[in-house]
């Protein structure tokens, strides 16, 4: 099955800095990519998803890039303010055909220092 | 905006109950999944369910779960009998397109505590 690993586990930024995170996957075939916010005591909140046949997407200050090649994608957050600390989970598709379950990432504790 | 509801969103149970988690999926959705997630750790995909069916388990659901629509909104997990290892988050999520990528919403989650 898919395995989805994820660095780093914590990432302290200064508010206004860059924050990237990266994920590598195992299965070829994966070909969907979405990341998830999880603010304390909520359900994971879909941010931002790739597809295979793109190799980058941007929504205003947050870009998600993919390289099937090397099978790894990142989520990029520019101009960090306070509200994005959060946990962040990558996660890719789970098995060939019909309601495939995600795999998640172990997330990364995004934390933006004022 | 739609979102997804769950309930409820503590559950206090002792070993050995049975306990059934309940969901209803965003209105236009056809597809509905259950993930877990223990404290600390990464969310883990349990079932997904299209048509009345389960499309796709995981080694996690096992013969003590089981998931049912037993109407046109709600979506359930029931955990047979559950053990102390059964404590974690469970989220409900629905999606909507008929192809193999697309995107799934999350609900807010119920705590389950098995004592």
């Amino acid at each position: 099955g898919e395995n989805v690993e994820q660095h780093p586990s914590t990432l302290s930024v200064q508010e206004g800095d860059s924050a990237v995170i990266k994920c590598t996957y195992s299965d070829s075939a994966s070909n969907y990519f979405p990341w998830y916010k999880q603010e304390l005591g909520k359900g994971p909140q879909l941010i931002i998803d790739i597809r295979s046949n793109v190799g980058e997407k941007k929504d205003q200050r947050i870009a998600v890039t993919l390289n099937k090649t090397a099978k790894h994608f990142s989520l990029h957050i520019t101009e960090t303010q306070p509200e994005d600390s959060a946990v962040y989970f990558c996660a890719a598709d789970y098995s060939g055909g019909g309601a495939d379950g995600l795999t998640f990432g172990k997330g990364t504790h995004l934390i933006i220092q004022p | 905006e739609p979102e997804v509801t769950q309930t409820p969103s503590h559950q206090v149970t002792q070993m050995g109950q049975e306990v059934i988690l309940r969901c209803v999926p965003i209105s236009n959705h056809l597809y509905f999944y259950w993930y877990r997630q223990i404290l600390g750790q990464k969310v883990e995909f349990l079932v997904s369910f299209y048509n009345n069916e389960i499309s796709e388990k995981s080694e996690i659901f096992d013969d003590q779960f089981s998931v049912e629509r037993p109407d046109g909104s709600n979506f359930t997990l029931k955990i047979r009998s559950t053990k102390l290892e059964d404590s974690a988050m469970y989220f409900c999520a629905s999606s909507e397109v008929l192809v193999r990528s697309y995107e799934q919403y999350f609900g807010p989650g119920t705590r389950l505590t098995v004592t």
